[in-house]
């Protein structure tokens, strides 16, 4: 069984600064790692993904994360945060031996970007 | 940006009484899935489908809950007899063959 841990609910940062939304996840097996991004009232928007090849994958609006098998985990970076960037984001992964594709998400990490 | 589907937008049911979505899938993207997401941001997998057939399905979704996705039609995902337990964000998704899910913006199901 796959679990995803997002370790902090609430992260606040200024416009400009650089922030890291931390993602760990626990499975043995070949796993698919992705983040999304929720505004509030919206669905999900996709961000980016990692499956295998360079740890460092890129995203949409300037996200990029890190796989680390070490670690178990894929965090979310983005440089340069605007305040368009305030929503719920989601780390999500996928057993990719089970064959149903179905994504667990961790809880979520509130991102806050004050003017 | 995704292009998936889903109607309508809010749906407000009493209790006992059958509440109805839709979704139309990305054109070409042959699995569709369906997940539940409550107010304190918990997902839970419902079903999922690969073109007109059922890949998975948990088992809440096997009593209360029916889903389909016919040929040439919108998938929908129908519950009998809804409960306030039941009121939770409804998504869908679409996928091709690669591994990224694209989501809809979801039907708001409030049970009264």
């Amino acid at each position: 069984t796959q679990t995803v841990s997002q370790s902090d609910a609430h992260v606040t940062v200024f416009e400009g600064d650089s922030v890291e939304l931390r993602c760990n996840y626990s499975y043995g097996g070949s796993i698919y790692l992705s983040w999304y991004i929720q505004h509030h009232g919206h669905g999900l928007q996709f961000l980016l993904k990692y499956y295998s090849g360079n740890p460092v994958v890129q995203g949409v609006n300037g996200f990029e994360a890190e796989f680390s098998k070490s670690d178990s985990s894929f965090h979310l970076r983005k440089a340069s945060v605007h305040w368009s960037d305030s929503a719920v984001y989601f780390c999500a992964v996928s057993a990719v031996s089970s064959g149903s594709w179905q994504l667990i998400f961790g809880s979520g990490t509130q991102l806050t970007v004050m003017p | 940006n995704s292009k998936v589907i889903q109607t309508p937008r809010y749906l407000v049911k009493g209790q006992g009484q059958k509440a109805k979505m839709r979704c139309i899938p990305e054109k070409g993207h042959p699995v569709v899935f369906w997940y539940q997401q409550n107010k304190n941001n918990e997902f839970k997998f419902l079903i999922n489908f690969q073109n007109q057939e059922v890949l998975q399905q948990i088992d809440m979704t096997e009593k209360r809950f029916s889903a389909e996705c016919p040929s040439n039609s919108p998938c929908s995902l129908e519950i009998q007899s809804s409960e306030a337990g039941d009121s939770a964000l409804y998504l869908c998704a679409s996928r091709q063959s690669s591994y990224e899910q694209y989501f809809g913006p979801g039907t708001r199901l409030t049970v009264l």
